[in-house]
This record gives C-alpha cells, structure tokens and sequence, in this order.
C-alpha cells in the first residue's frame, strides 16, 4: 500500500522560498505507475492544484504558479518536492503530497498535510 | 482553464435523508471527473472516479451520475459519518481544477 509522509517548516517568511518533501513508501518513486504531485487548500478554502511529475522528467505545473513553482525527485530517497520562491501571505495553505495513477489524474493517495503559514 | 462550478455551496439535511451535489463545467470534460470527501483537519479522500465509478471501500450510498458539463453526486441515505465537504475535480485537460466545495452539515 502506497504511503506519503510529508516534512518541512511551518513558517516560512515573506519573499524567501517555501520547501517541501514527500517520502514515499510502498514502491519505488521511478515506477512507471505513478504520478507524484501538489495541492494546496488556503485556510477555509478549496483546493488548488500545483504540479505533477512523472518519474524524473515529465512535469506540468499550474500556470498561475509555474514562474516560482519547482518539483523534482530524489531517487535516492525515494522522495519528490516542491520548492515555491518569492512567497507572499496568499501562499499560506495547507499543502498536501499526493499520487496518482500514469493512466488517470485521480489522486489516490494524499499525505497528511502540512499548514505553512506566510509570516514574518 | 475549466472552470467547475458546484452547487449548493452548503447544504443542511438530516441522517436517512437523499443528497444531490452538482458540478457543472466550463466545457465539456466527457466523464474526467472525480468527486472527493474531506473532512475536517484531513486529506480529501476519493469516492468516485470517471463521473461514476465508486472506489473500493466506498458504501454503495454514494453514486456519481453525468458527462459533458454537467455531473452529480448523490448520497441515497446520509449517514452521520457522511457530514463532511465535497469536491469535484476534473482531469480533462491541464490545469487540473477542483470546484469550490459543498459542504454538508446536520439539520
């Protein structure tokens, strides 16, 4: 059973770079089966989707976050990342990991969720 | 971008009662569509896949109807275990967008 398990700070300050890990457990993060994602949910608000990876080279990512946006793989440690620079308090979000299937972008599985809180 | 608009935005009913949710879309998105429960403090789960299709260890209460713009998601029996808020999300086309919620409390 696929498992994602996030780290990282929970405040980040205004302009400098939010960062964000994802370990996963299960099977190996180059499987051929697997999407490795972003999605973020502002406080009392809806969902958004950052970005996706496949493997270590196909990526898409939201236009409206693509400019700052930067998600790689570590094979190494079976873990992928978001990197998001230059943030402002409209970054403040819960950000959630997730996969989903190479066929499908329905998101299976969700880690538990990180708030990052914007502030100085 | 597709836009996903759903309705109600809130909705109050009781246990045993039948609940419908609407998403409707910008343009036509076939049957790329999922419906997700989140509650909260949580990370959304999905329910439903293909506009239709009920994902394992989901209660066959739940059921997703529709295609092109317009797509449901019905609860035959509201069960106490079922107060949470709803998402639509499509996967039609790059962005990958959500609706805004309902969500779904006890009259």
């Amino acid at each position: 059973q696929l498992q994602l398990q996030q780290s990282g700070p929970g405040l980040v300050k205004p302009s400098e770079t939010l960062s964000l890990t994802c370990s996963v457990s299960g099977d190996s993060i180059v499987s051929r089966s697997y999407y490795w994602g972003w999605i973020r949910q502002p406080p009392g608000k809806g969902l958004e989707w950052i970005g996706s990876i496949y493997n270590v080279g196909t990526r898409y990512s939201n236009p409206s976050l693509k400019s700052r946006l930067t998600i790689s793989v570590d094979t190494s440690k079976n873990q992928f990342s978001l990197r998001l620079t230059s943030v402002t308090a409209a970054d403040t979000a819960v950000y959630y990991c997730a996969s989903h299937p190479d066929f499908a972008e329905y998101f299976h599985h969700w880690g538990q969720g990180t708030l990052v809180t914007i502030s100085s | 971008d597709i836009q996903l608009t759903q309705s109600p935005s809130f909705l109050s009913a009781s246990v045993g009662d039948r609940v419908t949710i609407t998403c409707r879309a910008s343009q036509g998105i076939s049957s790329y569509l999922a419906w997700y429960q989140q509650k909260p403090g949580k990370a959304p789960n999905l329910l439903i896949s293909a506009a239709s299709t009920l994902e394992s260890g989901v209660p066959s209460r739940f059921s997703g109807s529709g295609s092109g713009t317009e797509f449901t998601l019905t609860i035959s029996s509201l069960q106490p275990e079922d107060f949470a808020t709803y998402y639509c999300q499509q996967l039609n086309s790059y962005p990958l967008t959500f609706g805004g919620g309902t969500k779904v409390e006890i009259k």
